[in-house]
């Protein structure tokens, strides 16, 4: 059965620095998303993206963040300069239908 | 706004006895309601939607819209549904899941 994937399963980086979270959706897949949980809080959704550009995104997702899909395959995440604040898990999901989500086994992201 | 709320952060249950977990939802509108579980370092899973009205591993939930719940249900626990669970809201025209903060089910053997 079809799995999406993340890469890589944990990053550990400097505040202030560039990180770039990969995702490999189901390949049908229409809808992309990325989701985060800090530790011991529920799980946030960030951002959605359909044909080719961002269909919704939350408060959190700020100028600090982009997300590309630069080829058919890969679906990226990007934080510009990370604060300590962005640790987390960071969770990719898609999905053929707007309400069906399958989701990755996340990137756990600790910045220092 | 739409809210989800799972009032208990621990449930813990002999094998064999009934499950509950319990889920509350916010919103204006007609929502889509799901239960995702994740089983010990593992990924998220959809476990059941509320408008396939399945039952998926022994699992139901049904929509009160009344109540504004959608309680997890299972008559006869088993050790393998230890897990977190969450309640999940997506709301009509939106892209986003809306999750509440999950429920640690432990069954006892």
């Amino acid at each position: 059965e079809p799995e999406v994937t993340q890469t890589p399963s944990h990053q550990v980086t400097q505040m202030g620095q560039e990180v770039i979270l990969r995702c490999v959706p189901i390949s049908n897949h229409l809808y992309f998303y990325w989701y985060r949980q800090i530790l011991g809080q529920k799980v946030e959704f960030l951002v959605s993206f359909y044909n080719n550009e961002i269909s919704e995104k939350s408060e959190i997702f700020d100028d600090q963040f982009s997300v590309e899909r630069p080829d058919g395959s890969n679906f990226t995440l990007k934080i510009r300069s990370t604060k300590l604040e962005d640790s987390a898990m960071y969770f990719c999901a898609s999905g053929s239908l707007q309400e069906t989500q399958y989701f990755g086994p996340g990137t756990r992201l600790l910045v220092l | 706004a739409q809210r989800v709320t799972q009032p208990e952060k621990l449930l813990s249950v002999f094998k064999g006895a009934p499950v509950e977990l319990k889920c509350n939802y916010s919103y204006s509108g007609s929502p889509e309601l799901f239960w995702y579980v994740q089983y010990s370092r593992q990924r998220l899973q959809l476990l059941l939607r509320h408008i396939s009205r399945e039952s998926i591993k022994g699992f139901t939930a049904d929509l009160n819209k009344g109540e504004t719940s959608f309680h997890l249900k299972k008559p006869f626990a088993q050790e393998e549904d230890s897990a977190m669970y969450y309640c999940a809201l997506n709301g009509a025209g939106s892209y986003q899941l809306t999750f509440g903060k999950g429920t640690k089910l432990s069954v006892i053997p």
